[in-house]
This record gives C-alpha cells, sequence and structure tokens, in this order.
C-alpha cells in the first residue's frame, strides 16, 4: 500500500487539460514542498516531470504544471498530446523515518 | 551528462542474496549534493525507493527492507551497489539506479534525475 494516494487512471482528449491528484498526510505533503512527478512509458525508465511541487526541469514541456494545497499535490497536464499517454507517479520527503514515498500511479489515456 | 547503468544477475534463487551495481559516467558519485539511489518496481506496480548513498558515504534506507539491504559504493570505479538479502518472489522487479537530488534541510534524497534503463531481476528457483 502507497504512502501516497493517487487515482488509478484519467482519461482525456487531445487538446484537453487533465490533473492527477495526489494526496498524502501532514507529515509528508502537507509539511514540505518536496513532491516530485514522474512520466513512465511501458518499458522505459520513469523521467522526472515536476520537482519541488512546480519547477519543471529543463527540457520538460510547460504544458506540464503542478501546485500543491494541504495534503494534496497535483499535476496539470494542458493540451493533451498522444505522446502524454503513460503512467504518472507522485513522490513527496515522507519525513524523518521514511525519507521518500512514493504514490501508486495513474495511468493516463489520451482517448 | 551523467548516464547511469545497472548490471548484475537476471535470475537469483529464493534465500539467496541479491547483488547490482550502477555504473555512473559523466559525474562522480563523491561530488555533488547528491544520493545514489535504487528504485525498484514489481511486475505490474508503481515504483518502491529502496535506499540510498550520498555523496560523503552516508546511506538511507526503506524502513520496510532495511533489514536486508545494504548499498556500498566504490568511489575508486565510480560505482555504487545494492546488496538485498534473503529474497523472496516478492522481490522479483525491475531494479532501477537514479541520482537523487539532496534537500538541504534534511540530507536526504528529494527528487530523482536521470535513471538508469534498468534491470530485470527474476527470484526463482
Amino acid at each position: 500500500q502507497s504512502a501516497l494516494t493517487q487515482p488509478a487512471s484519467v482519461s482525456g482528449s487531445p487538446g484537453q487539460s487533465i490533473t492527477i491528484s495526489c494526496t498524502g498526510s501532514s507529515s509528508d505533503i502537507g509539511s514540505y514542498n518536496l513532491v516530485s512527478w514522474y512520466q513512465q512509458h511501458p518499458g522505459k525508465a520513469p523521467k522526472v516531470m515536476i520537482y519541488e511541487v512546480s519547477e519543471r526541469p529543463s527540457g520538460v514541456s510547460d504544458r506540464f504544471s503542478g501546485s500543491k494545497s494541504g495534503n494534496t499535490a497535483s499535476l496539470t497536464i494542458s493540451g493533451l498530446q498522444a505522446e502524454d499517454e503513460a503512467d504518472y507517479y507522485c513522490c513527496s520527503y515522507g519525513g524523518s523515518s521514511t525519507y521518500v514515498a512514493f504514490g501508486g500511479g495513474t495511468k493516463l489515456t489520451v482517448l | 551528462q551523467v548516464q547511469l547503468q545497472e548490471s548484475g544477475p537476471g535470475l537469483v534463487k529464493p534465500s539467496q542474496t541479491l547483488s547490482l551495481t550502477c555504473s555512473v559516467s559523466g559525474g562522480s558519485i563523491s561530488g555533488g549534493a547528491y544520493f545514489w539511489t535504487w528504485i525498484r518496481q514489481q511486475p505490474g506496480k508503481g515504483l518502491e525507493w529502496i535506499g540510498s548513498i550520498s555523496y560523503s558515504g552516508r546511506t538511507h534506507y526503506n524502513p520496510s527492507l532495511t533489514s536486508r539491504i545494504i548499498v556500498s559504493r566504490d568511489t575508486s570505479k565510480n560505482h555504487y551497489s545494492l546488496s538485498l538479502s534473503s529474497v523472496t518472489a516478492a522481490d522479483t522487479a525491475v531494479y532501477y539506479c537514479a541520482r537523487g537530488v539532496e534537500i538541504p534541510i534534511a540530507s536526504v534524497p528529494n527528487w530523482f534525475d536521470p535513471w538508469g534503463q534498468g534491470s530485470l531481476v527474476t527470484v526463482s528457483s
């Protein structure tokens, strides 16, 4: 059982926007601005898309954005494209005992 | 550009020890504020952080696995390793090595980039 809770799946049509939520607790997401998001295509290694809640690494499209409210972080993808179809994982600093917590992952389907 | 590459046996017998090595090129594992990390993904499942070793040699382990894990490094070869003992079928997974960026306030890894391509390890007799 993952420490962070994500919806199992989301879907959207090309051009639309979707948001994936990641719910933790006051011990992790709620206390630190240290949430990252990863995109994973089948058979490939994960790729970081967002770090520290809303920062985008160099080379990542500005269609990807992150935010946080309370114990829940969110990843928004605007202008959906077929290539965005993948699994997405959130990750957070889990405090001094857990250190690193991942969400269970969300499968994004582009209709 | 830092690159990571996992290597090790693809098949391990139950109760034995799984050993993997991550070779790092394009950067030193003893430089910078990074944690050299192991993450695994069981078939059809999500990502699970296993453990990390810092640029100074400090280690952090997943509390659920800590009794069976050792993460070590060889700075002369610029690689780091994972040892997971007493394996069972539940340890069958793709094992990734990844570079973790340090959280200054806590000296632990935060976000991970880049990643190796992954190494499938099957536990079976």
